[in-house]
């Protein structure tokens, strides 16, 4: 299987710079997909393709991805972001998809 | 708008089977891979299967091979799930998802529906 580590929790303050990484063997030769995920609810997808954004998404959320580790960049926390964060890849070699294990984003 | 509702979860004791539906509607079903996402309770989100948009590729996680079989039926707009021999660890909420293309993101997810494994 192909494993992906994500940090358990971040916090941030309003206002600040979130960043969420997800981390892969040579993650950058794959493309990553992000999702936002609140409480009892289904999860919304925010980035994908490493940094493409739904027209919903806030230009507030970003993605990068480049060796061993992909980041989503959350700038201008607001307490609404708050919220459980997955990153994904389809791993073409297995024929399987894969998530990380998720982030709990807190906002201060 | 593009909608998913799952169905057919529920309480089933191990060792039982279980046939899960998703009905799709606002889009054109037979252009779109389709996959099952599972969520224990508490925990972090795994993919299960997936289907090409004519049937021709199926693939399972590692978990669930040999044991769960995913279906679809164009002419219903349905995507199925046929679960057997289910055990405990398969507890969890299954959400039917929607694949923008081939290698891309599920940019569509249903509301899920929970099944639970326990004697």
């Amino acid at each position: 299987s192909y494993v992906l580590t994500q940090p358990p929790s971040v916090s941030v303050a309003p206002g600040e710079t979130a960043r969420i990484t997800c981390g892969g063997n040579n993650i950058g030769s794959k493309s990553v997909h992000w999702y936002q995920q609140k409480p009892v609810q289904a999860p919304v997808l925010v980035i994908y393709y490493d940094n493409d954004r739904p027209s919903v998404i806030p230009e507030r959320f970003s993605g990068s991805n480049s060796g061993n580790t992909a980041t989503l960049t959350i700038s201008r926390v607001e307490a609404g972001d708050e919220a459980d964060y997955y990153c994904q890849v389809w791993d073409r070699s297995l024929d399987q998809a894969f998530f990380g294990g998720g982030t709990k984003l807190t906002v201060l | 708008e593009e909608n998913l509702v799952e169905s057919g979860g529920g309480l089933v004791q191990p060792g039982r089977s279980l046939r899960l539906s998703c009905a799709a509607s606002g889009f054109i079903f037979d252009n779109y891979g389709m996959h099952w996402v599972r969520q224990a309770p508490g925990k972090g989100l795994e993919w299960v299967s997936s289907i090409s948009w004519n049937s021709d590729d199926l693939n399972y996680a590692d978990s669930v091979k040999g044991r769960f079989t995913i279906s679809r039926d164009n002419a219903k707009n349905s995507l199925y799930l046929q679960m057997n021999s289910l055990r405990v660890e398969d507890t969890a909420l299954y959400y039917c998802v929607k694949l923008r293309n081939v290698g891309g993101p599920f940019d569509s997810w249903g509301r899920g529906t929970l099944v639970t494994v326990s004697s």
